[in-house]
């Protein structure tokens, strides 16, 4: 199975900075990765597929860039609703794997 | 807009089966966009991909699950389901079902709410 290194776990941010995340897999996956966003209680939502395409309705301020084995997800200026955990997911192949996810934390 | 909503039994015993229901409502379940697929997340842990279904019934499953783990399809009630065979408190979760893209690229919308199974005696 395809493993998923997301850094860093959690993290302290305010309002108005710029959020960097990385998920690394243990080999090439073109680009078929995606962002997902949790708040506590909820399902998780897609922000981001195919690496870089911002899922309908998602806010502009989010982006995702990488190919390969190294991806990001960046938050351009973080909002207060951002506030949540982030997950990559690979969907390569089968089995499809998460990363550990990364906590945005107010600071 | 495609729905989706879990149900079934919020407790299991140890050593018996977790069976768990996902109704697709807003679509069909036959429809040649999607797999529909099962996620679960431990409380206060990362997700965890069970498995995918199509609506023929092709399956892929989670190696790590894959001799206790079974999802099937029904067409008739627009309804996909779950079954894990000798559950263990380490199978206790919030279980997520969700439409997964059925064409590159994928991506897992839309979601359940989730339902929390707990596995107790």
């Amino acid at each position: 199975a395809i493993q998923m290194t997301q850094s860093p776990s959690s993290l302290s941010a305010s309002v108005g900075d710029r959020v960097t995340i990385t998920c690394r897999a243990s080999q090439g996956i073109r680009n078929d990765l995606g962002w997902y966003q949790q708040k506590p209680g909820k399902a998780p939502k897609v922000l981001i597929y195919g690496a870089s395409s911002l899922q309908s309705g998602v806010p502009s301020r989010f982006s995702g860039s990488g190919s390969g084995t190294d991806f990001t997800l960046t938050i351009s200026s973080l909002q207060p609703e951002d506030f949540a955990t982030y997950y990559c997911l690979q969907d390569y192949n089968y089995p499809l794997t998460f990363g550990q996810g990364t906590k945005v934390e107010i600071k | 807009q495609v729905q989706l909503q879990e149900s079934g039994p919020g407790l299991v015993k140890p050593s018996e089966t977790l069976s768990l229901t996902c109704t697709v409502s807003g679509g069909s379940i036959s429809s040649s966009s999607y797999y529909w697929g099962w996620i679960r997340q431990p409380p206060g842990k990362g997700l965890e991909w069970i498995g995918n279904i199509y609506y023929s019934g092709t399956t892929f499953y989670n190696p790590s699950l894959k001799s206790r783990v079974a999802i099937s399809v029904d067409t008739s009630k627009n309804q996909f389901s779950l079954r894990l065979s000798s559950v263990t408190a380490a199978d206790t979760a919030v279980y997520y079902c969700a439409g997964r893209t059925a064409v590159t690229p994928n991506w897992f919308d839309p979601w359940g709410q989730g339902t929390l199974v707990t596995v107790s005696s």
